[in-house]
C-alpha cells in the first residue's frame, strides 16, 4: 500500500536553530513531493517541490531549502530559524493515474519557534 | 496562473441540514480537475471529492456532492444531513497545470456544526 510518514509531529525550537523535517513514502516509485506550510487558520502554501532526485524547485523566497537524496526522501532544511517560520508543515506527493494525478498528504509538523 | 478563491471565511449549520460552500477558480485550461479537501482538527488532509471537468455530471460521495459549473468557473461542496464530525476546515484545491501539477488550493472555509 501507499503511504507517507512525516515527522516529526511536533516540533518546538529556538531562534537561530537549525532545522531537519522528514518526510518519506512508501509503495510508490519516482512520484512528486510537495512541502506546504500553513499558518494558523490560514491556507495552504506551496514552499518547494520536486520531480525526482535532487530536483527542487521553489515557489517563494524564504530562509528554508530543500533537499531530495533520495527517490521515496524529502528534506526541508534551514541552518537559522526566524520566529516567523512558525506554522504548520505538510508534506505531500503525487503520481500519475493514468492522465491524472492522485495526491497524498502527511500527517504534518507543527513548528514553533520560540 | 491558476487561482482558487473561496469568499467565505467561515460557515456554520444547525446539525442534520445542509450547508454549502463556494469556490470559484480560474483556469485557461479545458481538461483539467478539482478537488475538495477536509482538515479537521487533527489537521490530518482528507480528500472529500473530486470533479473532471469533462463530466457533465455533478460528483457525489455520499453525503457530498458538488456543483460544479464549468462555464462559471464554479465549484460549490454541498453538504446534507451535517454531522457534528463534519466540523472542520474545507479546502478547494486545483492541480495547477504547469509545475509538477503542484496543488493550488483556497484560503479555506472554516465549517462550525451546532447541535
Amino acid at each position: 500500500s501507499q503511504t507517507i510518514h512525516q515527522w516529526p509531529a511536533t516540533l518546538v525550537q529556538p531562534v537561530g536553530s537549525p532545522l531537519s523535517l522528514e518526510c518519506t513514502v512508501e509503495g510508490t516509485s519516482n512520484p512528486n513531493l510537495y512541502w506546504y506550510r500553513q499558518a494558523a487558520g490560514r491556507g495552504l502554501q506551496l514552499l518547494f517541490y520536486s520531480v525526482g532526485i535532487g530536483q527542487i524547485s521553489s515557489e517563494v523566497p524564504q530562509n528554508l531549502s530543500a533537499s531530495r537524496p533520495q527517490d521515496r526522501q524529502f528534506i526541508l532544511s534551514s541552518k537559522k530559524l526566524l520566529l516567523s517560520d512558525s506554522g504548520f508543515y505538510l508534506c505531500a506527493w503525487s503520481v500519475r493515474l493514468g492522465s491524472r494525478r492522485g495526491y497524498t498528504f502527511g500527517s504534518g509538523t507543527r513548528l514553533t519557534v520560540v | 496562473a491558476q487561482t482558487v478563491t473561496q469568499s467565505q471565511p467561515e460557515m456554520s449549520v444547525q446539525e442534520a441540514e445542509t450547508v454549502t460552500l463556494s469556490c470559484t477558480y480560474d483556469t485557461s485550461e479545458s481538461d483539467y480537475y478539482l478537488f475538495w479537501y477536509k482538515q479537521p482538527p487533527s489537521r490530518q488532509m482528507i480528500l472529500v471529492i473530486r470533479q473532471e471537468a469533462y463530466k457533465q455530471q455533478n460528483a457525489t460521495e455520499n453525503r457530498f456532492s458538488v456543483n460544479f459549473q464549468k462555464a462559471a468557473k464554479s465549484f460549490s461542496l454541498k453538504i446534507s444531513d451535517s454531522q457534528l464530525g463534519d466540523a472542520a476546515m474545507y479546502f478547494c484545491a486545483f492541480p495547477a497545470f504547469q509545475g509538477a501539477q503542484k496543488l493550488v488550493f483556497g484560503q479555506g472555509t472554516r465549517l462550525t456544526i451546532n447541535p
